[in-house]
Parts: structure tokens; sequence; C-alpha cells
């Protein structure tokens, strides 16, 4: 089974605070995802990598960018925190043959 | 601007009763429609998923109806469990790009 291993369960930062949250999958999947995750809006896509070094944004990447310098690792980067920031961040790795769509556990993340 | 419309927000259902989630689209390029299943805590998990060129799927208790006139799927749960109790997800998948519904919160009541 893929695996996708989000570094840290739970993040309190300060604003302004510039914050990378990491991801790693281990079935050298081509493609990752940064979704956040709010109640009664679903999960959004942030930004997505397609290669080594690509990435596109999604549907609201203002204040976000990212990093894929390994294929196996994705980083998310919050430049200057902000408290509307404070959400569930999720991961996700899907293969070129566009099979397998998985999730990491999820960082919470609380800007105060 | 949701791509995917799921209903109803949450819904309460006796354990053995049957659960019914619906989620409509407009996107004609979605060719991949999953739904997951969420705990608290956890990711979301891949549960069922169709494809545009079948009206129905079924695994176990979970069956996926699907109606590409109306553009329109939905999730039942046939004989809910306690263990059913979470946040279900419908989606649907352009390209590489996953547009998921808002989530219905299920609770079975035992």
């Amino acid at each position: 089974d893929v695996k996708v291993t989000q570094s840290s369960r739970y993040l309190v930062k300060r604003t302004g605070e510039k914050v990378f949250l990491e991801c790693v999958q281990d079935m050298d999947h081509e493609n990752m995802f940064w979704y956040r995750q709010d109640p009664g809006l679903g999960l959004r896509l942030i930004y997505f990598s397609y290669d080594v070094k690509m990435k596109e944004k999604g549907d609201i990447p203002e204040g976000y960018s990212v990093s894929r310098e390994k294929k196996e690792r994705f980083s998310l980067i919050l430049e200057s925190a902000s408290t509307n920031q404070t959400s569930m961040y999720l991961c996700a790795s899907l293969a070129g043959n566009r099979v397998g769509y998985t999730f990491g556990s999820g960082t919470r993340l609380t800007v105060v | 601007q949701q791509q995917v419309k799921q209903s109803p927000q949450s819904l309460i259902v006796q354990k053995g009763g049957i659960s019914i989630i619906n989620c409509a689209y407009e996107n004609t390029a979605f060719d991949y429609f999953p739904w997951y299943q969420q705990f608290p805590g956890k990711g979301p998990a891949l549960l069922i998923a169709i494809r545009p060129d079948v009206s129905e799927k079924k695994e176990g208790r979970f069956t996926i109806s699907f109606n590409k006139s109306a553009k329109q799927f939905s999730l039942h749960i046939m004989d809910s469990q306690p263990g059913d109790s979470a946040t279900y997800f419908c989606a649907a998948l352009d390209d590489y790009k996953l547009s998921f519904g808002a989530g219905t919160t299920v609770t079975v009541r035992a």
C-alpha cells in the first residue's frame, strides 16, 4: 500500500512565522498535492506537482508556496503565517496512470 | 466556487437503516468519481469509486448510483452500523485534480 507521511500531526505557530509542512510518499508517484480542509468547505487544492521541480497552482494558492526537490518529498511553505491559515493540511500522491490517490493523516496547524 | 455540490451536510440514521448522500457536478471533463471516508484525526480514505460509463457499483454495504445525463451521483450505505459514523466526501477527477464536495457527517445511532 502507498504510504503518505506528513511529518507533524499538530503545529502551533505565531503570526508572521515562516512555516514548513513536509510530506513524503514511498511509492514513486509522479504527482503530489497539498489540500487544506475546513469545516463546510471540504478539501480545497492549494498546489500540486507532477514532477520534480515542477509545480502548478491549485484553487487557493495565495499565501502559500511549495518545493519539490526530490520525487518522494513535497513541501508546503507559508512564507508569513496568518491566523486565516489555521486549518487541517492534507498531502496526497497519485501515480501517473491516475490510480491510487492516497492521502496522509494530515497536519493540524494553528496560527496564533 | 465548489465544483461538486454535496448534500446533506449531516444525517443521523438508526443502526440497520440506509444512509443516502447526494452529489452533483457541472464539469463534463470529470471522468472518475470516488467517495472518501474520513474518521476524526485521520486523512480521507478511498471507500468506493465509479467511472461515468457505469450506472451503479456495489461493494459490500456501499453502493454508488451514477446518472450521467443529470450529472448526479449518490452513495447508499445499507444496513448502517455505528462503525460507519464518519464524514463522507464525494469527489470528481479532471486530469490529475480532484474536486471535493463539502462533506457529510453521518452518525449511526445504536
